[in-house]
């Protein structure tokens, strides 16, 4: 079946841009994360939806950044004011069961931010 | 706090050598441990995890045991493929919906 999808893959913004970035999860999967991960790092943890409650957002840098899943299925995340540090690889996954055990990542999307 | 600490990279090795990419935590609570890969061009995907201390975790031929007294979960293979070069992570949960990465091993098998 089809895997996680994230559009757009590759994102440019000028400073001070929002920008909007979408993640199609595995149909029927109740748990979606939202990670950033920096050139040569380690994903970091952003955000985290039980179907669609926001459980935990304690990742996410500042309040520019905002994550939304309306219907517990596609999920947005939208940067505001974008700033240069906002540059990275926004990745998505999603996981059958409550907690994220085996999740699926998504390809990711690279926003560059000039 | 929750961290891991993964071995730099990058890595290269002959077909057939054996592969340890060391990893250590720190975490708060009892942890569930993973290593994901990430091969050339694709998402990350779960490779193996252990849940438990003394638990090993095993897929497509490589292992990693859960040593709490160490507190590390080193990822081994006894004869690596040219098809396992990628980037390999680490990673703890204490919660079940917050992770926590490794920053990544690069692992290049030449034939």
């Amino acid at each position: 079946g089809a895997g996680v999808s994230q559009s757009p893959r590759y994102k440019v913004a000028k400073r001070g841009q929002d920008v909007a970035l979408r993640c199609d999860p595995i149909s029927g999967h109740v748990s979606l994360f939202w990670y950033q991960q920096a050139l040569g790092q380690g994903p970091e943890f952003l955000t985290y939806f039980q179907n669609e409650a926001q459980l935990d957002k304690s990742g996410l840098p500042s309040d520019r950044f905002f994550a939304e899943r309306p219907e517990g299925s596609v999920s947005t995340l939208k940067i505001q004011r974008t700033q240069q540090e906002d540059s990275a690889v926004y990745l998505c996954a999603s996981s059958l069961a409550l907690w994220g055990d085996e999740q699926y990542f998504g390809p990711g999307t690279r926003l560059t931010v000039t | 706090g929750n961290s891991v600490t993964q071995m730099e990279g990058p890595v290269t090795l002959s077909e057939e050598a054996f592969l340890t990419i060391n990893c250590t935590y720190t975490a708060t609570g009892y942890p569930s441990l993973f290593w994901y890969v990430q091969y050339p061009g694709e998402g990350l995907q779960l490779l193996l995890k252990a849940t438990k201390a003394d638990d090993k975790g095993s897929n497509k031929g490589f292992e990693a045991t859960y040593r709490k007294e160490t507190t590390s979960f080193h990822l081994e293979k006894g004869s690596v493929q040219v098809s396992d070069s990628a980037v390999y992570f680490c990673a703890l949960s204490t919660t079940g919906n917050q992770f926590y990465f490794g920053t990544g091993t690069s692992l290049t098998v030449i034939p």
